[in-house]
């Protein structure tokens, strides 16, 4: 069982602020690692896909960078709004299955 | 809307019983996940099935099965239930499989199932 470690368990911040969040992961052997947006009363949407060492996607104002050979991934939201208030997931892909984060559960104050 | 449906929205049953859940994968998706979230746990993947044949395994009891069909909608069996299944279970579709390429290979999740076993 592979521990996939994110942090902060959870976080407040003032419309927007910028933030950011930690995917922690102790193989450099992997598939990719995804990130998910989780709302309240609603199903995990995948944000990103990241494969390669250094990289880096972005999507509108959220953007994520890859670190393989420390692993780790960090996610940026820039200029936060209350629509961003979620839980965000990491999960690594082995190849042979998925092991999830317990995610970092955001919330943005009007 | 992902795209993915899963039936039943919510299911109560009785301990040591049978039940099955079903997901329909988004059109043209081949592999279907199946994972399980419990009231003091994140998301646990169960097992994945592209094109019909198992592909990835998880932490599924022995008590759980699954199958994927030719039309690829597919089923995930809980028998003999026990309190502690009581959850929520997902199932997400993608276009290929879990050890192909990544890239593109986003999973698209239902809405869930919600178990309650009494």
């Amino acid at each position: 069982i592979l521990n996939v470690e994110q942090s902060p368990q959870s976080l407040h911040v003032q419309e927007g602020d910028s933030t950011n969040f930690t995917c922690s992961f102790p193989s450099s052997n992997f598939y990719a690692l995804h990130w998910y947006r989780w709302e309240t009363a609603k199903s995990p949407e995948a944000l990103f896909v990241m494969t390669l060492n250094g990289d880096e996607k972005k999507k509108g104002r959220i953007s994520a960078t890859l670190n393989t050979k420390e692993g780790y991934s960090y996610l940026y939201i820039k200029g936060s709004q209350p629509e961003d208030s979620a839980t965000y997931l990491c999960a690594l892909n082995t190849g042979n299955q998925f092991y999830f984060g317990t995610g970092t559960s955001l919330t943005v104050i009007p | 809307d992902s795209g993915v449906t899963q039936t039943p929205k919510h299911l109560i049953t009785a301990t040591g019983q049978r039940v099955t859940l079903r997901c329909s994968p988004r059109s043209g998706d081949l592999s279907v996940y199946w994972y399980q979230q419990s009231l003091d746990q994140g998301l646990q993947f169960l097992i994945q099935y592209y094109n019909g044949e198992e592909r990835a395994k998880g932490n599924i009891l022995e008590r759980f099965s699954a199958q994927q069909f030719p039309d690829l909608h597919s089923e995930l069996n809980l028998s003999s239930l026990e309190l502690g299944d009581s959850a929520l279970y997902f199932c997400a579709s993608s276009p290929k499989t879990v050890g192909g390429e990544a890239e593109g290979n986003e999973q698209f999740f239902g809405p869930g199932t919600r178990l309650t076993v009494l």
